[in-house]
């Protein structure tokens, strides 16, 4: 069974500053996908960044990017010059080998102050 | 195109009620999923499917029913509403099954069962 945890309930960031999101995950697969959502107040899910476990590169997307250590099982996102629309509850998650289901984290609420 | 739409938006039941959450996707794809969030949680895979005719049970299946008779709808049915239901629902649909095919996600129905 896969496993999805995040250690932070909350974190909070000034406006243009850095935040990483932490992420540990478990799986006895060896190619899989890991993926952070965005849930706005509006509540809809938004993928924001996803990473293909046999590429080592690490993915980026504008100010988004993850740091990926397969050996650890670590995903965590770091979001750069963070803006106040990126207030949201932030959620990594796996999909399986199947690819029919994500498992998710319990989620980061992010607050970015003015 | 519309997405991924949801109805209703919010709905209260009675315990032992039952009713039918609506999901429709304009964007012909094949694979459909239906995901509870509760509060403070990350989202958990009730049922899918890869087609019209076909689903299958996800991680949390108990208590919900759901048929997919064309490729657009796959409503899913509580026969017997428990406040253990209350929740908020969200529909989901990919091209494909795997990483690389995203989920897209409708809005999210929250329901309370009182």
């Amino acid at each position: 069974a896969q496993t999805v945890t995040q250690s932070q309930p909350e974190m909070s960031v000034q406006e243009a500053e850095t935040v990483t999101l932490s992420c540990t995950y478990d799986t006895s697969e060896n190619n899989y996908y890991l993926f952070w959502y965005k849930q706005p107040p509006s509540r809809q899910m938004i993928l924001v960044i996803r990473q293909e476990a046999y590429k080592q590169q690490n993915a980026t997307e504008n100010r988004f990017s993850v740091n990926f250590q397969k050996a650890a099982k670590s995903f965590s996102l770091k979001i750069s010059d963070s803006q106040l629309g990126d207030t949201a509850m932030y959620f990594c998650a796996q999909i399986n080998n199947a690819g029919n289901m994500l498992t998710f984290g319990g989620g980061t609420r992010l607050m970015v102050k003015p | 195109n519309a997405g991924v739409t949801q109805t209703p938006k919010f709905r209260i039941l009675k315990i032992g009620q039952s009713m039918t959450l609506q999901c429709t996707q304009d964007m012909n794809h094949n694979y459909m999923y239906w995901y509870r969030q509760d509060p403070g949680m990350g989202l958990k895979l009730i049922y899918y499917s890869v087609g019209a005719g076909i689903t299958d049970k996800g991680e949390v299946p108990n208590g919900y029913n759901v048929s997919r008779s064309t490729t657009e709808d796959f409503p899913l049915r509580l026969e017997l509403a428990a406040p253990s239901q209350t929740s908020v629902y969200f529909c989901a649909s990919s091209f494909r099954t795997g990483g690389k095919n995203e989920q897209y996600f409708g809005p999210g129905t929250r329901l309370t069962v009182t």
